[in-house]
């Protein structure tokens, strides 16, 4: 059964920082890797999406890795700001046609102004 | 293209009404799929559908809860008799018949209260 882990929970960081969310996943048999952000009360924004051929992808000061032997991925944020402050979610999607992606809890963070 | 849109945004239901949450695909898009997020919870799988097929509702409760997804229209998510615990946020997310290179798309949400 594939779990997915998100560590820390929570980060509080400088505003101008820049930082690394981790996300660690049990089953290496992927299909892809999405990143989302989540604002408070708000819906769920996709970031980047990883193949399972892919090593890494960017988008502006985002950038996300995936190491899908080791069953991990980060997500690396550049030169933080406090519009940056969200939720961030990694979710996997199985090889298995029909199965559904899975969530990790997610890492709040706060960039501090 | 309007999106994954779900319809109401906000929802407040009495201990034992009923609740109907409403999600319209992306144009293109035939899998449908339902998340539950509790409070401080991360997002649960509820229900994976297609055009007139449940294809996974091992994440949905035994009792009161119900998907669809008919030939025309909506998916519904449907809540009976509604109680407090169920208050949450409902996400509703799409994807294309063939997987190709595509993430999931998401609504942005229902979120249910019951008082």
């Amino acid at each position: 059964k594939q779990e997915v882990t998100q560590i820390p929970a929570a980060l509080s960081v400088p505003e101008g920082e820049n930082l690394v969310l981790n996300c660690s996943f049990t089953d290496s048999a992927i299909y892809n890797l999405q990143w989302f952000r989540q604002d408070p009360g708000k819906g769920l924004t996709s970031l980047l999406l990883i193949q399972s051929s892919q090593r890494e992808q960017t988008s502006g000061r985002l950038n996300a890795s995936l190491d899908k032997s080791s069953g991990r991925s980060t997500l690396y944020i550049a030169a933080s700001q406090p519009g940056d402050s969200a939720t961030y979610l990694c979710a996997v999607r199985p090889m298995n046609r029909d199965d559904k992606i899975i969530f990790g809890k997610g890492t709040r963070l706060h960039i501090l102004p | 293209n309007a999106g994954v849109m779900q319809n109401p945004r906000h929802l407040v239901r009495r201990r034992g009404q009923e609740a109907r949450l409403r999600c319209s695909p992306m144009k293109g898009h035939s899998h449908v799929y339902w998340y539950r997020q509790l409070p401080e919870e991360g997002l649960k799988f509820m229900v994976y559908l297609q055009k007139e097929n449940i294809i996974d509702e091992s994440g949905m409760p035994k009792e009161r809860f119900s998907a669809e997804f008919p030939k025309e229209g909506p998916s519904i998510l449907r809540i009976q008799q509604v109680v407090r615990g169920d208050s949450a946020a409902y996400f509703c997310a799409s994807s294309p018949p063939d997987r190709g290179d595509y993430g999931y798309t998401f609504g942005s949400g229902t979120r249910l209260t019951v008082v």
